[in-house]
């Protein structure tokens, strides 16, 4: 099956401050990605699509300003969380779907301070 | 949108016995994927099965698209089994992958 990476697998950060997660597709190329963010005991929630060389479509209540995505390349695609503060601490994971398949990455835990 | 349902929402077996887990959906869907989610949060693909039957190994799969419902077999089952089960579709309208709340198994020793 295909292959997802993100990075980094955890953060700790201070309330504030701005974090970017990396997510890549290892064996093949996307023009569309997904962003996903899980909460203790939930199931996962699709955030945004990320899609290659243009905007990212957000879901609704999702604050674009606050969750900056970039898909600068068919292999790359990251998310940054602008001024987290403690509510934004949670598990967030991307994913691809080459073709019919959709693949998750490991996730990235997000622990702000 | 389209909701998913899954039942039962925790499931504890001992080691050994089978198990079947379902999956409903509200609409008409053109992709529905099985996950296991492991203690480490990676999500594991079991199964695409929009329709039919699948197994694989220990795991097998039934989608009844037009009564709108999967379910899940698992047969003899493992310690190494336990975690988050996860049905998620996309509706035939959509794109986005819509996830079920899951199941939660524990195989005891």
């Amino acid at each position: 099956g295909a292959v997802v990476s993100q990075h980094p697998s955890w953060v700790i950060c201070k309330s504030g401050t701005s974090v970017k997660i990396e997510c890549r597709s290892l064996d093949f190329q996307a023009t569309t990605m997904f962003w996903y963010r899980q909460f203790p005991k939930q199931s996962l929630m699709l955030m945004a699509t990320s899609n290659e060389g243009s905007k990212a479509t957000y879901e609704q209540g999702v604050e674009k300003d606050k969750f900056l995505i970039n898909h600068a390349s068919l292999t790359l695609s990251t998310l940054t969380v602008t001024s987290a503060h403690p509510e934004d601490s949670s598990f967030y994971i991307c994913s691809a779907r080459p073709l019919q398949t959709q693949y998750f990455g490991p996730g990235t835990r997000l622990l702000v301070l | 949108g389209i909701q998913v349902e899954q039942s039962p929402p925790d499931l504890i077996l001992q080691e050994g016995a089978n198990s079947t887990l379902r999956c409903n959906f509200s609409d008409s869907v053109n992709n529905l994927q099985w996950f296991h989610q492991n203690p480490w949060g990676q999500l594991i693909n079991l199964f695409y099965i929009p329709s039919g039957t699948k197994q694989n190994g220990r795991l097998s799969a039934t989608t009844v698209a037009t009564e709108r419902y999967s379910l899940l077999y698992i047969s003899s089952s493992q310690t190494t089994d336990s975690g988050v089960y996860f049905c998620a579709v996309v509706e035939t309208s959509g794109s986005r992958l819509t996830f079920g709340e899951g199941t939660q198994l524990t195989v005891n020793p």
